[in-house]
């Protein structure tokens, strides 16, 4: 079963707009909330995380918000550059168990 | 350079045939963890360690995988008589293994079972 959900195989943004990723998570128990960018051949290269006392962490062009009810978490990237295209993985993890749970993965392309 | 390393980057092996990889964490890292990525699909938790310990094997990892983590410090993953549905891109990542600390990954050992 897939505990971390990324519906959107692929998202098309132009340059210089804003890029919204969304996941879904169905593990209650997560309480750490990460996203990785990943290019071509490389390995998965963290961006931005989250933690579950928390709705919204902020890092440059990065934005994550979390909305526990809903079980659902965003990356904003605003505004997005060429360097933007890449492959997004949302992940988690439980606080006591520690491993982390990825999502499928949004591919995300920015158009000049 | 002081990341994570991943040795090979490719192999090739028939079906059948015992293949070993290594992983060279970041060196204060206690947690290391080994995934498997195929195309189309996140990385997949195959299993992980706190120092030499391993502490989790996830259903994916047949008897035919062993990881081992001697010392604490790299760690090995060996597939004996692999398959073809083995071929995937194995992925290595370590952390400090407190709460709430992200993993850093290598750059992958891609595996092709032919």
């Amino acid at each position: 079963d897939q505990q971390v959900k990324q519906n959107s195989p692929s998202l098309s943004v132009q340059e210089g707009r804003i890029s919204i990723l969304n996941c879904d998570y169905t593990n209650s128990m997560f309480d750490y909330f990460l996203w990785y960018k990943k290019y071509p051949a490389e390995g998965p290269t963290f961006l931005i995380s989250i933690s579950s006392i928390k709705d919204k962490n902020e890092d440059g062009r990065f934005t994550v918000f979390l909305n526990k009810s809903a079980k659902h978490l965003s990356l904003h990237i605003v505004p997005s550059q060429p360097g933007d295209s890449a492959v997004y993985f949302c992940a988690a993890s439980v606080w006591r168990d520690d491993k982390i749970i990825f999502g499928k993965g949004t591919r995300l392309h920015i158009l000049p | 350079d002081t990341g994570v390393s991943q040795d090979p980057r490719h192999k090739i092996t028939k079906r059948g045939q015992n293949v070993t990889f290594r992983c060279d964490p970041i060196s204060e890292h206690n947690r290391l963890y080994w995934y498997r990525q195929t195309l189309g699909q996140g990385p997949e938790f195959l299993t992980y360690f706190q120092n030499e310990a391993q502490l989790e094997k996830s259903r994916l990892l047949s008897d035919r995988f062993s990881a081992e983590r001697p010392k604490g410090s790299f760690s090995t993953l060996e597939i004996q008589r692999t398959e073809q549905g083995d071929s995937a891109m194995y992925l290595c990542a370590s952390s400090l293994g407190s709460v709430g600390t992200e993993a850093f990954f290598g750059q992958g050992t891609r595996l092709t079972v032919v």
